[in-house]
């Protein structure tokens, strides 16, 4: 079956400091790998996607690259800030004749500090 | 354009209550999908539909259901609510096969005891 692993938090940084989350996979077929943020009392926000292998998705400074022969697609940013405060989920949807369903993994938490 | 609604936001219920979660979308989207999320578990697929007038189960299905009489609207049903469905649950809505982006509504947080 798909599944996701993420590194579990929370994650504590200073403004400024370098992110990254790592997150791992396992699929049948060729998923593809998103990103997706949850601000405090809000829903989940797509951040950053990439659909087949080597290609890197990037938004609000955020970026990760698909990379197949590892299975991972860590989350990077150079320099966080206190509004990147949240919870980020790695998630994988692999084409299928049933609703391209995602597979979550169970979210990391990033606190950032002044 | 309001995207992804839910009805309620919050709720409490006694055991073997009933209730029906209201999500609706206003961006013509063939997709609906219903999530419950739990701490350290992350989202996990209750139901979902792949158009109007069809709905298929996900992957934690027990005690749930769901209709999708119009296109803009996903019901999600619990019949006899039970504390282990005290829980946040998200709708999604996806445009169709060839755009996998799912938006998400705001979160309803039900409380049973």
């Amino acid at each position: 079956g798909n599944s996701v692993t993420q590194m579990e938090g929370p994650v504590t940084l200073s403004e400024e400091a370098f992110l990254t989350i790592n997150c791992t996979y396992t699929a049948t077929g060729y998923p593809s790998l998103f990103w997706y943020v949850q601000y405090p009392g809000e829903g989940l926000q797509l951040l950053l996607k990439a659909t087949k292998a080597d290609d890197k998705g990037s938004n609000k400074g955020f970026e990760a690259t698909y990379r197949k022969e590892t299975t991972s697609f860590h989350l990077e940013k150079g320099s966080v800030q206190v509004s990147d405060s949240a919870v980020y989920f790695c998630a994988l949807s692999v084409t299928t004749g049933g609703g391209n369903k995602l597979t979550f993994g169970t979210g990391t938490q990033l606190k950032v500090e002044l | 354009n309001a995207g992804v609604t839910q009805t309620p936001k919050f709720r409490v219920l006694k055991t073997g209550q009933s209730m029906t979660l209201l999500c609706a979308q206003d961006m013509n989207h063939e997709y609906m999908y219903w999530y419950r999320q739990d701490p350290g578990m992350g989202l996990r697929l209750i139901h979902y539909s792949v158009g109007e007038g069809t709905t298929a189960k996900g992957e934690v299905p027990d005690g749930y259901n769901v209709s999708r009489l119009k296109k803009q609207n996903f019901l999600l049903g619990l019949e006899s609510a039970a504390p282990s469905q005290t829980s946040v649950y998200f709708c999604a809505s996806r445009r169709d096969s060839k755009q996998e982006t799912q938006y998400f509504g705001p979160g309803t947080r039900l409380l049973v005891l």
